[in-house]
């Protein structure tokens, strides 16, 4: 079974600074997607940004950017120039890529807090 | 309506009770998700419908039963439950495209079950 792990349970970081987000995971397979999404207290589930295993360049969306280390089996969230409206429940998250019905599953960590102050 | 949409936000039901939570994609995916979230707990998929055929079920009590009559709705049925199934049920959709990479999961923005 896949496992994904978020050691920080909460960050704080100051408004306009960079902050990065752990994660780290564990599977045999070699295609896989590696997934970050942010939820706010009003509970939806917002997906920021996507890191496919073949992937050879480091994904970015805006602020956002993965720090994709295959041989470490990381893939680190970094957000920079934080806002306050950055504060939120950050879950990273991975699913399998093959042609079988467990590729469905997106697993999840349990979550990073993040406080951005300002 | 845009993107996936949920009903009720909140419910709160007595262990006799018997309701259902609906979920409606405007993305015009073909595949959709049950999840639950309870407090300190990650995320656990309940069930997974691919073009309207439940294609997974991670081991759910019977007294969570879940409807897809088309790819644009998903429904959970929810009769006597446990206080320990109170959470916050995300429903989520995709294109079901399980070779083309990303194909990320859209979430709604959950229903916060209280069962008493």
């Amino acid at each position: 079974a896949q496992k994904i792990t978020q050691t920080q349970p909460g960050m704080f970081v100051q408004e306009k600074e960079a902050v990065t987000l752990d994660c780290t995971y564990d599977t045999s397979d070699q295609s896989y997607g590696l997934f970050w999404y942010k939820q706010p207290s009003s509970g939806e589930m917002i997906f920021l940004i996507y890191q496919g295993s073949y992937d050879e360049q480091n994904a970015t969306e805006g602020r956002y950017s993965l720090n994709f280390q295959k041989a470490r089996k990381s893939a680190n969230l970094v957000i920079s120039a934080s806002q306050l409206g950055d504060s939120a429940m950050y879950f990273c998250a991975m699913r399998l890529l093959s042609n079988s019905n467990s590729g469905y599953a997106l697993n999840f960590g349990k979550g990073t807090s993040l406080l951005v102050t300002p | 309506e845009t993107g996936v949409t949920q009903t009720p936000r909140h419910l709160v039901m007595g262990m006799t009770n018997k309701k259902s939570l609906k979920c409606e994609q405007h993305l015009g995916h073909n595949a959709m998700y049950w999840y639950k979230q309870s407090a300190k707990k990650p995320l656990e998929l309940m069930f997974v419908y691919s073009l309207e055929e439940r294609v997974e079920n991670n081991s759910v009590p019977s007294r969570f039963s879940p409807e897809c009559p088309n790819s644009s709705h998903l429904f959970l049925h929810l009769h006597t439950l446990q206080p320990e199934d109170s959470a916050l049920y995300l429903c989520a959709s995709s294109q079901d495209r399980v070779l083309a990479g990303g194909n990320e999961q859209f979430f709604g923005p959950g229903t916060r079950l209280t069962v008493l």
